[in-house]
């Protein structure tokens, strides 16, 4: 069984200031992860994806995560906050990429502050 | 990129009728799409697995008479709520995976 673990409901952080989102995973096979993004009453929106290629993945928005075996991590960055950023971003994983469901963190609501 | 569309975007029903979601994969073909829903402030549970061609795969506790999911070709699944009742509120949203997981823009279910 997999599972994602979302650490902080709610994050808020100044406008240009560093965005960081946390992610741990259980997996007992290796993972293929996720973020998406989600705003008011719309879809997901993938934001990265890891693979098992490159460890540190960028993704749209000025956004990255790295892959870190030993920590069962797969925290999301951004070095400098939008306004447009504020939103829910989930965490998700998946031991059959494309086949198998994914199974998604509580998520984290992200507020930027002016 | 993939795209998934949805329809409807909103639909509200009155108590006891029948509503139907389509999800369709527009420009690449789906044997897998996935049906979530996800209530207010929370995050997305999965309901069932559709596969194209045969029945769908449910999760546990998501009954199957009440949601009827029929994915009759390569690009289309769709979600059927049979006599939808107030408690079946909710935001239903359907993904599929060509390079990665991509998803609808989701149906906002309200029953009265």
């Amino acid at each position: 069984a997999q599972s994602v673990t979302q650490l902080g409901s709610h994050v808020s952080v100044s406008e240009g200031a560093l965005v960081l989102l946390r992610c741990n995973y259980s997996s007992s096979v290796p993972p293929y992860l996720f973020w998406y993004v989600q705003y008011p009453n719309q879809g997901l929106q993938l934001l990265l994806k890891y693979t098992s290629a490159a460890t540190l993945v960028k993704g749209i928005n000025g956004f990255e995560a790295e892959f870190k075996k030993s920590e069962t991590s797969f925290h999301l960055t951004k070095p400098s906050a939008h306004m447009s950023d504020a939103a829910e971003y989930f965490c998700a994983v998946t031991s059959n990429f494309g086949n198998e469901k994914l199974t998604f963190g509580t998520g984290t609501r992200l507020t930027i502050i002016p | 990129g993939a795209v998934v569309s949805q329809h409807p975007s909103r639909v509200i029903c009155k108590s006891g009728t029948s509503v139907k979601i389509e999800c369709r994969s527009l420009d690449f073909q789906a044997t897998t799409m996935f049906w979530y829903r996800q209530f207010p402030k929370q995050s997305l549970m999965l309901m069932a697995t559709s596969n194209e061609g045969s029945k769908a795969t449910y999760e546990q506790g998501v009954e199957k008479d009440k949601f009827l999911i029929n994915h009759a070709s390569l690009t289309l699944s769709t979600l059927t709520v049979t006599s939808a009742h107030p408690e079946d509120s909710s935001f239903y949203i359907c993904s599929a995976s060509l390079d990665g997981y991509t998803f609808g823009s989701g149906t906002r279910l309200t029953v009265v």
